[in-house]
């Protein structure tokens, strides 16, 4: 299997230009996780998704941010606008139903810079 | 809620010596408990876990932990550096009935030749 794959690797954009992340769980997972990592605050949990599904986006920092799951191998996660402190590394997981108790299985990130 | 406490930020050891990084949760239910690794540039790669059952927990690479419920830690031990253990290391806690990860801060290991 690929893993969990994300796109793209690094994004660098302007101030209030719209941004969108995008990644694919692995197959046969039917949860999937969006994290951002930062220096400040670690790394935090934004969102997740069952079965396509958003379950709990207690974690969206704010208005500006939305995540979709149109389907089981796609998912998105838009900022708009951006801002440059949503500068971060954003990490999508996904863990399947039945696997070893809430293991969760990392694409490599998506390395932000908004100026 | 679950949360993780990381005791130090920054660990430094030579190579072959004993790697030890601490790791206390609170959890209000019984825990899961993780250590993920990451590599500079790298998602977060799966060490070892603790779910149920034998409280030592052996992991890749050579790398071991020990759930001990009366303390409430997890603590992570190698008992000999190699240059390639140097990364970062999250520990994380999760409810048994729930699918949320709680990450602590992160330890950073630099390894000396």
């Amino acid at each position: 299997d690929a893993g969990v794959i994300q796109s793209p690797r690094h994004e660098v954009t302007e101030m209030g230009q719209e941004v969108t992340l995008r990644c694919k769980p692995i197959s046969g997972h039917d949860y999937l996780f969006w994290y951002r990592q930062t220096m400040m605050r670690g790394l935090e949990l934004l969102i997740y998704f069952n079965n396509n599904v958003p379950i709990d986006d207690s974690g969206m920092p704010e208005d500006r941010f939305s995540a979709k799951m149109p389907n089981a191998s796609f998912s998105t996660l838009k900022i708009q606008p951006s801002e440059p402190r949503d500068s971060a590394v954003y990490f999508c997981a996904s863990r399947q139903t039945g696997s070893s108790y809430n293991e969760q299985f990392f694409g490599p990130g998506t390395r932000l810079t908004v100026l | 809620a679950q949360s993780v406490t990381q005791l130090g930020s920054h660990v430094s050891v030579s190579e072959g010596a004993l790697v030890l990084l601490r790791c206390n949760y609170s959890s209000s239910v019984p825990p899961y408990l993780f250590w993920y690794v990451q590599y500079p540039n790298q998602g977060l790669q799966l060490l070892l876990k603790y779910t149920t059952g034998a409280t030592l927990v052996k992991g890749i690479n050579g790398f071991e932990a020990e759930f001990k419920k009366s303390e409430t830690s997890f603590h992570l031990t190698k008992p000999s550096a190699h240059m390639s253990d140097a990364a970062e290391y999250f520990c994380a806690v999760s409810a048994y009935n729930d699918y949320k990860l709680s990450f602590g801060a992160g330890t950073t290991v630099t390894v000396r030749a």
